[in-house]
């Protein structure tokens, strides 16, 4: 229950391709879902998130799609540039008390934008 | 702030040698996380501390694993013996608590690359 399923493993696009990146998971106490964008050689760094009381939400050129009742979740990412290539994280957080927040990865997508 | 700090960058050593990873994080953050991360299993939490008190150290692996956090600007991951399948990307982060917020976000060092031949 505490697993995060991403798919797919790796993705290859065109530059302009709208890459979509797909997630589930399976605990309903899960409140929180970012994703993590992470560059070779650096940590994962936070690119946005949702609420599971949201559907969607934009930021930029990032959309995240979020379906509560099939417990789904997905990034797309418009008008894709090759500076977006990188590894990919979904992952769900619960809160505990004193405002730590679990985090539970998904295994990443390895996204390549092509010129 | 310069961000999460960790050093080495990267360590080679033979296998039956002590290593120990650094890790500063960010000024006024409370919270400290040590993740691992391999190809076979992801990013995997192993120890978080709040206010330099370890909370949950269930994701350490072994008791070969062990981590500690002196003063609220300095922890480390030691690992003695270090064995080949300990090789892995060791990242530290640390976040903060904000009150009445639904998510604190967790920021994430740059990564020590640990190869154990």
């Amino acid at each position: 229950q505490q697993q995060v399923k991403q798919s797919p493993q790796s993705l290859i696009v065109q530059k302009g391709g709208i890459p979509i990146i797909n997630c589930a998971y399976e605990n309903t106490a899960f409140d929180y879902f970012p994703w993590y964008q992470q560059f070779p050689g650096k940590g994962p760094a936070l690119l946005i998130a949702i609420r599971p009381d949201v559907s969607e939400k934009k930021e930029g050129r990032f959309t995240i799609s979020f379906n509560k009742s099939a417990k789904q979740f997905s990034l797309h990412i418009m008008d894709s540039q090759p500076g977006d290539s990188a590894t990919y994280f979904c992952a769900a957080s619960m809160m505990f008390s004193g405002g730590y927040n679990k985090l539970i990865f998904g295994a990443g997508t390895r996204l390549a934008v092509h010129p | 702030d310069a961000g999460v700090i960790q050093s080495p960058r990267h360590e080679v050593t033979e296998m039956g040698q002590e290593v120990t990873l650094r890790c500063k994080p960010i000024s006024g953050h409370d919270y400290l996380f040590w993740y691992r991360q391999t190809m076979m299993r992801g990013l995997e939490l192993l120890i978080y501390f709040n206010n330099n008190v370890p909370i949950d150290d269930s994701g350490m692996p072994e008791d070969r694993f062990s981590a500690k956090m002196p003063n609220a600007s300095f922890s480390t991951l030691k690992i003695q013996p270090s064995e080949p399948r300990d090789s892995a990307v060791y990242f530290c982060a640390s976040s903060s608590r904000i009150r009445d917020r639904a998510y604190n976000e967790q920021f994430f060092g740059p990564g020590t690359r640990l190869t154990v031949l």
